[in-house]
């Protein structure tokens, strides 16, 4: 079946720019995450939904980054007045959230984000 | 202290030979343990899940886990150049909603 999918895949902006990253997750999945990965560095946690909330934010980096969910399915993440330092990939997972302890989640490809 | 740790290597090994990942996490909590691989440039992908422990393995990959010591490992037998790419640690800590921890990684080359 489809996995997770993202766009834009690669996404160039200028400064102060506002962008909008989307996440498709796997069909009846409905745990979605987001990370950040910066070069060479480790995934960075942001954001977790359970169907449309967001049980835990504690790990937007700032009030420019935003994200929200609709449907219980595509999730989009919203950073605004883009900074160099939001250059990344972001990737996006999602998983059954069945309680079980086989409990995966399955990545998308992700989207660079390239700010100048 | 980070909640999952791991060497970061650069792990080199020779192509045949066995190599040896290792992961500490912090919270005894800690219920689920995955390792995923991750090519340059592209995302992680699973290589397998465990969660009792002692070992579980599948082809060349065994994972074992040691709750006590708060330790799971992932060790590869007979590595191919294949085999090189990043692998991630990730832990799954129940009682906080359904969040995974990551460390960042173990980079290893086999080198043919």
């Amino acid at each position: 079946g489809a996995g997770v999918s993202q766009s834009p895949s690669n996404k160039v902006t200028e400064k102060g720019k506002d962008v909008e990253l989307r996440c498709d997750p796997i069909s009846g999945h409905t745990a979605l995450y987001w990370y950040r990965q910066s070069l060479g560095q480790g995934l960075e946690f942001l954001i977790y939904f359970q169907g449309n909330s967001a049980p835990d934010k504690s790990g937007l980096p700032s009030d420019r980054f935003s994200a929200e969910r609709t449907g219980g399915s595509v999730s989009t993440l919203t950073i605004q007045r883009t900074q160099q330092e939001d250059s990344a990939v972001y990737l996006c997972a999602s998983s059954l959230s069945s309680g079980g302890l086989q409990e995966t989640q399955y990545f998308g490809p992700g989207t660079r984000l390239l700010v100048l | 202290q980070k909640e999952v740790e791991q060497n970061s290597g650069p792990l080199s090994v020779p192509e045949g030979a066995i190599a040896s990942l290792n992961c500490t996490y912090s919270d005894r909590g800690s219920q689920s343990f995955f390792w995923y691989r991750q090519y340059s440039g592209k995302s992680p992908e699973l290589i397998m899940f465990i969660y009792s422990n002692g070992d579980k393995e599948d082809g060349r990959f065994t994972a074992q886990l040691n709750k006590a010591s708060q330790y799971v490992s992932l060790l590869i037998r007979d590595s191919q150049p294949s085999d090189s790419a990043t692998y991630l640690c990730a832990v799954n800590m129940r009682g906080t909603g359904n969040q995974f921890y990551f460390g960042t990684g173990t980079s290893l080359t086999v080198i043919p």
